[in-house]
């Protein structure tokens, strides 16, 4: 099936630093989300972007809606353990607007060193 | 206020064998959709049901089928399993009067299906 480019597919970072990872497409999307997946659970939704150029921010997660509406951008400051886990980004083609039929990416794996 | 629950947790099958697999959305919400996630890799859509009804379905065979009842619950049934059917399925929840607003769509924690 179809899943977006989502890099990079893994990182092993120190506790502390900056994480940042994005994830393209070659479809136009009106709505990109983005999850982390700890394992054996299911996705929690972390942040939701609406309009091309927006930068939304939670905690010390800030996402992106790339202008060309065929990207988006996930950065973490500052990381601490709890961070480990899987980043999915998901969108929502232009075609299926109005509906919940979301393509997601390959994910992130990301491991936080104390 | 529950969230999205999901039946059972976890389900061993052998193949040719047929599996239900259920879920309940987020209060408010009316709108339910399927995922299969495979060992690795990102969710797919499985397909959506919205007022009893499947309104989207993504490249899945028949084999895979689904109900919505009035209080919103959903079912999802797989016939003749595969070995490939192996997967993390997963239930997402979303309201479909702020769909083209609030385009939110939250996970249960998944039913595990094993094949044997």
């Amino acid at each position: 099936g179809q899943q977006l480019n989502q890099s990079p597919q893994s990182m092993f970072i120190q506790e502390g630093e900056d994480v940042s990872m994005n994830c393209t497409s070659s479809s136009i999307f009106n709505t990109w989300l983005w999850y982390k997946q700890d394992p054996g659970e299911g996705p929690v939704l972390l942040i939701a972007l609406y309009k091309a150029g927006e930068l939304t921010s939670n905690g010390r997660l800030t996402a992106q809606f790339g202008i060309t509406r065929k990207d988006s951008f996930l950065n973490i400051s500052a990381s601490i353990p709890s961070d480990v886990g899987i980043y999915f980004c998901a969108g929502n083609p232009l075609r299926s607007s109005g509906t919940y039929k979301y393509i997601f990416g390959t994910g992130t794996r990301l491991k936080v060193l104390a | 206020d529950a969230g999205v629950t999901q039946s059972p947790t976890h389900l061993i099958k052998t193949r040719g064998q047929q599996v239900t697999l259920r879920c309940s959305p987020k209060s408010g919400h009316d709108t339910v959709s399927w995922y299969q996630q495979a060992l690795g890799q990102g969710p797919q859509f499985i397909f959506q049901y919205y007022e009893e009804e499947e309104r989207q379905r993504g490249n899945f065979p028949d084999r895979f089928s689904g109900h919505q009842f009035p209080n919103y619950s959903s079912e999802l049934n797989v016939n003749a399993l595969l070995l490939g059917d192996s997967a993390l399925y997963l239930c997402a929840s979303s309201s479909k009067l702020l769909a083209l607003r609030f385009n939110e769509q939250f996970f249960g924690p998944g039913t595990r299906l094993t094949v044997l």
